[in-house]
């Protein structure tokens, strides 16, 4: 299996309060990739990074914003969660390689109250 | 912008053949994939095709492309109850490889 590992796995929280979401590669992989998962549609791209403190925007990126100082941490957060945020959030890696595959991190289950 | 559009649902007996279908809007893609998603866990590459290809096998896998008509089609021979799990479909987009497009999912069930 690929290292990833995402933080937390699960969490609740409420309406407007500030949540991170990290994830941390043993990869050394250059790009990352932050996606949710709904029902009815299916993997979204939040935002993805191609370097250390390079950064853009995906298909689903409003509330949401990312950092990554360094080559193995990317972090997501939400600065003030909304209920419409309550999703599982993916993490993947890719090295950038010639067929694009992307190697996906366990999911973190934020419930927003 | 680009879309790619996957039935939701698919039941079949054990041992049947499953056919699961995808269809595109950019023809652009280099790289078509097909990813695998268990319960409680992440998605992981099943097989992908290159654009230039028309059909790729790998064991039980059959991976047809049709580009004309936008169209990729993933067939599992003799399913077993071990496959049960969604299919995605993804395609790339704006000339990034990493960068994916995925259809909603298709719900596979395997009936013993």
């Amino acid at each position: 299996d690929a290292g990833i590992t995402q933080s937390p796995r699960h969490k609740v929280t409420e309406t407007g309060t500030p949540v991170t979401l990290r994830c941390h590669q043993t990869e050394n992989h250059r790009y990352m990739y932050w996606y949710r998962q709904d029902p009815g549609h299916g993997l979204r791209l939040i935002h993805y990074s191609y370097g250390v403190k390079d950064t853009d925007k995906g298909e689903v990126s409003d509330g949401y914003s990312v950092s990554r100082s360094k080559t193995e941490d990317f972090l997501l957060t939400l600065e003030s969660a909304t209920s419409s945020q309550t999703s599982v959030y993916f993490c993947a890696i890719s090295s950038g390689g010639h067929t694009g595959e992307l190697f996906f991190g366990e999911g973190s289950r934020l419930t927003v109250l | 912008g680009e879309d790619v559009e996957q039935s939701l649902f698919l039941s079949v007996r054990e041992g049947d053949s499953s056919v699961i279908n995808c269809t595109y809007t950019d023809s652009s893609s280099t790289y078509l994939y097909w990813y695998k998603q268990e319960p409680g866990a992440g998605l992981q590459l099943l097989t992908y095709i290159f654009s230039n290809m028309d059909m790729k096998q790998d064991q039980r896998l059959t991976v047809l492309l049709n580009k004309k008509d936008k169209h990729l089609s993933l067939r599992i021979a003799d399913t077993q109850t071990g496959d049960s799990a969604i299919y995605f479909c993804a395609v790339s987009f704006g000339g990034s490889q990493g960068n994916l497009i995925f259809g909603k999912g298709t719900k596979l069930s395997v009936k013993p």
